[in-house]
């Protein structure tokens, strides 16, 4: 069985500080994780994903996230944060021939100026 | 290029009405994927197509939930004798392949359903 977790339905930071967003997983077998983005008024979209090749993954808008397995982490992090990543960041998890992806409850991050 | 699609985009129903969803995929997407996001939850997995077979359907909540895709493209998500706590917002989302658990999936913007 695989699951997510994901800490803080809510997170504001100012603009230009770290971003970090949470996200634990359980999966009895080794896991894919991603993280989607989604903008107000559109559709989810992939940020970035990892499929057991390198555990730090970078993907879009200087976002990036590192797999943990000792931790059972995938968190998302960003150096500097912009008033453009104001979105719901949600997290997932699939692994090797599992057609089935579960989503975490989401995260808001709201940017200060 | 054109994205997922979904029609319609609110649909505001009766309790006990049938309710159809409508998904149109990017167009040569094999996968195909339903999801259900209710208020303050994640999203919940609902069905996969692949082509036009749906191997696994035990995502479904209930069996007033159906689901059947035609010509590998548009798909329909049908819901019977909706109940008020059928009411969420129901995505769709597609991908190139079914490439085994490391898919990106494109996801439409959603149709809300509210039952009242």
């Amino acid at each position: 069985a695989q699951s997510v977790t994901q800490l803080g339905s809510h997170v504001s930071v100012s603009e230009g500080a770290l971003v970090l967003l949470r996200c634990n997983y359980s999966s009895s077998v080794p896991p894919y994780l991603f993280w989607y983005v989604q903008y107000p008024n559109q559709g989810l979209q992939l940020l970035l994903k990892y499929t057991s090749a390198a555990t730090l993954v970078k993907g879009i808008n200087g976002f990036e996230a590192e797999f943990k397995k000792s931790e059972t982490s995938f968190h998302l992090t960003k150096p500097s944060a912009h008033m453009s990543d104001a979105a719901e960041y949600f997290c997932a998890v699939s692994a090797e021939g599992i057609n089935k992806f579960y989503f975490g409850s989401g995260t808001k991050l709201n940017v200060k100026p | 290029g054109a994205g997922v699609s979904q029609s319609p985009s609110n649909k505001v129903t009766e309790k006990g009405k049938d309710v159809e969803l409508r998904c149109d995929p990017i167009s040569g997407h094999t996968a195909l994927y339903w999801y259900r996001q209710s208020l303050g939850q994640g999203l919940e997995f609902l069905i996969y197509f692949q082509g036009n077979s749906a191997p696994d359907k035990s995502g479904l909540p209930s069996d007033r939930f159906s689901a059947e895709r035609t010509g590998g493209s548009v798909s329909t998500l049908t819901i019977q004798r909706t109940q008020q706590e059928d009411s969420a917002v129901y995505l769709c989302a597609s991908s190139p392949e079914l490439a085994g658990g490391w898919d990106t999936q494109y996801f439409g913007p959603g149709t809300r359903l509210t039952v009242l």
